[in-house]
């Protein structure tokens, strides 16, 4: 398996809290991802990187922003959370660009 | 714009039969196409892609997909299911050399004993 890992698997919070999620790869990967996905949507992107500190914005990306300081980590902060971002995030890596081809196993964040 | 459709949320076959599940795909370029499994609590795993090479491409697991530009499919097939592709199945679309890559909003196999 692909080495990629998400933290956490599993969070809860409150309205208004900021929360950031981190995904880190052992691949070695230029390309990261963040998605999240909500049922009857599929997977929809946020924002990815196409290398350290080259970050661009996906179709979702309103009320969250990215951080790429090196290759092995993509951080995805929501700086004031709201309930409409409960969802189930995934990171994904891929060393061609568009094409994710390893998935995180997810993070499902509750905001209440 | 690029689009993907997926017929049916939910796909019910027995154990032994065939597996159809449908994409219908909309893109003004020559696409990439992929097709991904998700089991329960887990992460997609990419079963095959479509680069405008062959047109019937074989992935893992025994699944295969052909596309057919006439009809702006790229359906999945499997000849005989095993209850062990019960799992939930998404089509994907990729402009070559872009970033943009949209997923369906998946399909539910369901494999009955």
């Amino acid at each position: 398996d692909a080495g990629i890992t998400q933290s956490p698997r599993h969070k809860v919070t409150e309205t208004g809290t900021p929360v950031t999620l981190r995904c880190h790869q052992t691949e070695n990967h230029r390309y990261m991802y963040w998605y999240r996905q909500d049922p009857g949507h599929g997977l929809r992107l946020i924002h990815y990187s196409y290398g350290v500190k080259d970050t661009d914005k996906g179709e979702v990306s309103d009320g969250y922003s990215v951080s790429r300081s090196k290759t092995e980590d993509f951080l995805l902060t929501l700086e004031s959370a709201t309930s409409s971002q409960t969802s189930v995030y995934f990171c994904a890596i891929s060393d061609k660009g568009g094409q994710p081809q390893h998935f995180g196993d997810g993070t499902r964040l509750s905001i209440l | 714009a690029q689009s993907v459709t997926q017929l049916g949320s939910h796909v019910s076959v027995s154990e032994g039969a065939l597996v159809l599940l449908r994409c219908n795909y909309s893109s003004s370029v020559p696409p990439y196409l992929f097709w991904y499994v998700q089991y329960p609590n887990q992460g997609l795993q990419l079963l095959l892609k479509y680069t405008s090479a062959a047109t019937l491409v074989k992935g893992i697991n025994g699944f295969e997909a052909e596309f057919k530009k006439s009809e702006t499919s790229f359906h999945l097939t499997k000849p005989s299911a095993h209850m062990s592709d019960a799992a939930e199945y998404f089509c994907a679309v990729s402009d070559s050399g872009t970033y943009k890559y949209i997923f369906g909003t998946g399909t539910r196999l369901k494999v009955l004993a």
